[in-house]
């Protein structure tokens, strides 16, 4: 079964620093896509990062880069220079191929509430 | 271009009565899904729609939640002789192939439902 974790419930960040969430996958498909999604307090999910398992070097978009261990099965993600608007909750997701009996949907994370402190 | 729309974005109503959600996804994307987003569950998948295949309905929690999707467009999620378990926020999101992992799932703003 997929599975993805992370373990931190909640971070605060100093305003211009950098910060690095957590995010550990489990899943037996050879073929998968991994996804970090921004949940501001709106409630609107955010797409924000997508790392294919096949890629060979760690996907980056403006200010959030994500740090793909494949063998450790770990895709963190880098949000450098922190702003206040970053103040949300962040989740991990995951997606398998066909192989995997995937059946299309995304497999989330309990999700990681960031708070940027000024 | 215009991204995924919910309908509404608050709904409260009574326990025992059908409710019925909607989602407009963004245009051209022949992919669907539905989640549920709750305090003790976290993000669930509910259902899902491919074209004109028939829908993966492996996440839908009892028979009294069901989803059309007509026209390959619009959907509907009703849950009939609602609960107060079923409280959640009801997120739909769309995507423009369903080939595989490399897909991107757009979401909406979400349908906040409260059973009284």
């Amino acid at each position: 079964a997929q599975k993805i974790t992370q373990t931190q419930p909640g971070m605060f960040v100093q305003e211009k620093e950098a910060v690095t969430l957590d995010c550990t996958y489990d899943t037996s498909d050879p073929s998968y896509g991994l996804f970090w999604y921004k949940q501001p307090s709106s409630g609107e999910m955010i797409f924000l990062i997508y790392q294919g398992s096949y890629d060979q070097q760690n996907a980056t978009e403006g200010r959030y880069s994500l740090n793909f261990q494949k063998a450790r099965k770990s895709a963190n993600l880098v949000i450098s220079a922190s702003q206040l608007g970053d103040s949300a909750m962040y989740f991990c997701a995951m997606r398998g191929g066909a192989y995997g009996g995937s059946q299309g949907n995304l497999i989330f994370g309990k999700g990681t509430k960031l708070s940027v402190k000024p | 271009g215009a991204g995924v729309s919910q309908s509404p974005s608050n709904k409260v109503t009574e326990k025992g009565k059908d409710v019925e959600l909607r989602c407009d996804p963004i245009s051209g994307h022949t992919a669907l899904y539905w989640y549920r987003q709750s305090l003790g569950q976290g993000l669930e998948f509910l259902i899902y729609f491919q074209g004109n295949s028939a829908p993966d309905k492996s996440g839908l929690p009892s028979d009294r939640f069901s989803a059309e999707r007509t026209g390959g467009s619009v959907s509907t999620l009703t849950i009939q002789r609602t609960q107060q378990e079923d409280s959640a926020v009801y997120l739909c999101a769309s995507s423009s192939t369903s080939g595989g992992f490399t897909d991107t799932q757009y979401f909406g703003p979400g349908t906040r439902l409260t059973v009284l």
